[in-house]
């Protein structure tokens, strides 16, 4: 099976730009997390969707958005981008059994200029 | 905020020498796992060990759990150049809908 695929990989945007991030998970697996990585602040977690549905939250302001859609293919949105906002987006899938081993993307690599 | 704390953070050995590295947490967990990242690119699961689990072996990987103490370590036996990397525990916590909540990382470096 091939894996979890991101696109874009690497993005340069300028602060109040908006972006979005496309994240397609292993076949078969419904579960699409998203963290942001960092230097200062690590691995973080943003959001969890299963079957369009949003099952967990991180502690991110409102300007980080995400959706998931039939296919399980999942975007992430980020408005009105800040400096702070560069950083690696990962994204990861699971699946249905065996749920607690979750599997990466290669990442996102977003620069905001 | 973290929940694991990898100890130490950055580890330089030689090639074939062991790599320990621990990694302490909070809060009551159902799982804690090891992830391996290479250079900023995404993490590749390494081993689990679930909280009734006291240690778990996979190849060169030993991983132990110490639930009375909450932490944990890792193993990597006969190390390779290949092995350096980035390593991170994250734990599953108890009652947290199954979001993991990684550590800051530590950096390993195997010298051939």
């Amino acid at each position: 099976k091939a894996g979890v695929t991101q696109t874009p990989r690497y993005l340069i945007k300028t602060r109040g730009q908006q972006v979005t991030l496309s994240c397609s998970p292993i076949s078969g697996h419904r579960s699409v997390s998203w963290y942001q990585q960092t230097p200062g602040q690590g691995l973080q977690f943003l959001f969890e969707y299963f079957s369009e549905t949003q099952r967990n939250k991180g502690n991110f302001p409102g300007r980080f958005s995400g959706r998931q859609f039939s296919n399980s293919r999942s975007e992430m949105n980020v408005s009105t981008l800040e400096l702070g906002d560069s950083a690696l987006y990962l994204c990861a899938s699971r699946p249905d059994r065996g749920r607690e081993t979750q599997y990466f993307g290669p990442g996102t690599r977003l620069l905001v200029l | 905020s973290q929940q694991g704390e990898e100890d130490p953070q950055a580890l330089s050995i030689q090639e074939g020498e062991n790599a320990t590295m621990n990694c302490s947490y909070k809060t009551s967990i159902n799982n804690l796992q090891w992830y391996r990242q290479n250079s900023g690119r995404g993490l590749v699961h390494l081993i689990l060990i679930r909280s009734n689990e006291r240690e778990k072996h996979s190849g060169r990987l030993r991983v132990t759990l110490d639930t009375s103490k909450k932490s944990s370590s890792l193993l990597i036996t006969a190390s390779r150049a290949a092995d350096t990397a980035s390593y991170f525990c994250a734990t599953e916590i108890q009652g947290g809908s199954e979001k993991l909540v990684f550590g800051k990382g530590m950096k390993l470096t195997v010298n051939p």
